[in-house]
């Protein structure tokens, strides 16, 4: 089934240490996203690609970067993981940045200790 | 930014329609209204959008007042497998179009 792959599907991860959180996707989109979920605060986008080679800044970028070499993958990594970076991530795609529909993967646990 | 305002949550009886309001008043003229929902700790999936015109697909309609002040999802036929929470979001054109999830409604559908 055609979609976006994530994984580690979980992770627990030492407080210092740094982790890449993979993010494929097999549909050519062109845009792609990497949210985090914390409960009671929803859904914030940390950084998005409108193209293959462009990466932006979300509402929460500090302490996370993402590179764009391809269009199937957007790897997030955090460079010293901090426990509030304790959250669960999930990547999306959609055909433009201006696409109606994004596509979601199915989310990585990650727990900062 | 143009934030929406959901109920909680909401319960919904197996069979019945489910109406899931949304208020968005400070919605520019530009701005879509997208209704996305996330069954327990999947990721969102898409239903609905619309810009002013009440829209209809195999998942959902969407209803949106004339003023574009408010909206309502509605799920024709709820079932046990509709239970998730439901998010109303409006793009924000200005700040590079991104999507604002809110907190979501929490609709239980009961047997």
């Amino acid at each position: 089934t055609a979609g976006i792959t994530q994984a580690p599907t979980s992770q627990i991860l030492a407080a210092g240490r740094s982790m890449t959180l993979r993010c494929t996707q097999d549909m050519r989109h062109n845009a792609m996203y990497w949210y985090r979920q914390d409960l009671g605060l929803g859904l914030r986008l940390i950084h998005y690609s409108n193209t293959a080679g462009t990466t932006g800044k979300g509402e929460v970028p500090d302490g996370y970067s993402v590179s764009r070499a391809n269009t199937d993958d957007f790897p997030l990594t955090l460079a010293s993981a901090v426990p509030s970076q304790t959250s669960v991530y999930f990547c999306a795609s959609s055909e433009g940045f201006w696409a109606n529909v994004l596509t979601f993967g199915a989310g990585s646990r990650l727990t900062v200790l | 930014d143009a934030k929406t305002t959901q109920p909680p949550s909401m319960d919904c009886a197996e069979g019945r329609a489910a109406n899931l309001p949304c208020n968005h008043s400070t919605i520019s003229g530009n701005e879509y209204v997208y209704w996305y929902r996330q069954i327990h700790s999947q990721g969102p999936q898409y239903i609905i959008h619309g810009l002013k015109n009440n829209e209809t697909n195999e998942m959902a309609s969407l209803i949106i007042t004339e003023d574009r002040k408010s909206s309502t999802l509605i799920l024709p036929h709820a079932t046990l497998r509709d239970t998730a929470v439901y998010y109303c979001i409006v793009r924000v054109l200005d700040q590079g179009g991104k999507l604002i999830f809110g907190q979501g409604t929490e609709l239980s559908v009961k047997p």
